[in-house]
């Protein structure tokens, strides 16, 4: 079974400019997560998505955005890039996002911004 | 916010010996996870103990957990350099909920040759 895809694996962009990524979870997983690893601020959960719909939401300001298509893939969207948006960009996925269920990560973008 | 913290931020030995780490956290919890992560690459889920239980093992991994204290630890008997990596904890809350597992900071592993 293919894991969790995500890309692109790095990306460099300037301030101002906006990114997409793209995650695709493992065949039959319905729920994906997005977070962001800093050095500083470790792992910051971003959102959720499950059967196209956002289920959860982090702290993020509105520049970070996603989405989730019919068939569970899922993007994510930062806009007017800043500085303090580089960062490795995960993806995880699970069956439905229930509580006894382990998440399966991707091995992330890292998203360096100049 | 981080709601669990782990014990020691780095930790090295040498292969053979044995690694604990820990985890504290500060509210109530459904399960706790951990989870490890190679230099560049994705987390990878290790264990899951649910707040009822004491106890777990996979291979050489043990993990406790005591809700009284609100703490868990990771034993990773008979090290190998391939279990260089960083480890993390994350806690589901007890209530709220909310499915997502608060992560903590980690706890860097170097295992010597």
């Amino acid at each position: 079974k293919a894991g969790v895809t995500q890309t692109p694996r790095y990306l460099i962009k300037t301030r101002g400019q906006q990114v997409t990524l793209s995650c695709s979870p493992i065949s039959g997983h319905r729920s994906v997560s997005w977070y962001q690893q800093t050095p500083g601020q470790g792992l910051q959960f971003l959102f959720e998505y499950f059967s196209e719909t956002q289920r959860n939401k982090g702290n993020f300001p509105g520049r970070f955005s996603g989405r989730q298509f019919s068939n569970s893939r899922s993007e994510m969207n930062v806009s007017t890039l800043e500085l303090g948006d580089s960062a490795l960009y995960l993806c995880a996925s699970s069956f439905t996002g229930g509580a006894d269920q382990p998440q399966h990560f991707g091995d992330g973008t890292r998203l360096s911004i100049l | 916010s981080q709601q669990g913290e782990e014990d020691p931020q780095a930790l090295s030995i040498q292969e053979g010996e044995n690694a604990t780490m820990n985890c504290s956290y500060k509210t109530s919890i459904n399960n706790l996870q951990w989870y490890r992560q190679n230099s560049g690459r994705g987390l990878v889920h290790l264990i899951l103990i649910r707040s009822n239980e004491r106890e777990k093992h996979s291979g050489r991994l043990r993990v406790t957990l005591d809700t009284s204290k609100k703490s868990s630890s990771l034993l990773i008997t008979a090290s190998r350099a391939a279990d260089t990596a960083s480890y993390f904890c994350a806690t589901l809350p007890a209530s709220g909920g909310s499915y997502i597992p608060t992560f903590g900071r980690g706890t860097s592993l170097i295992v010597h040759p």
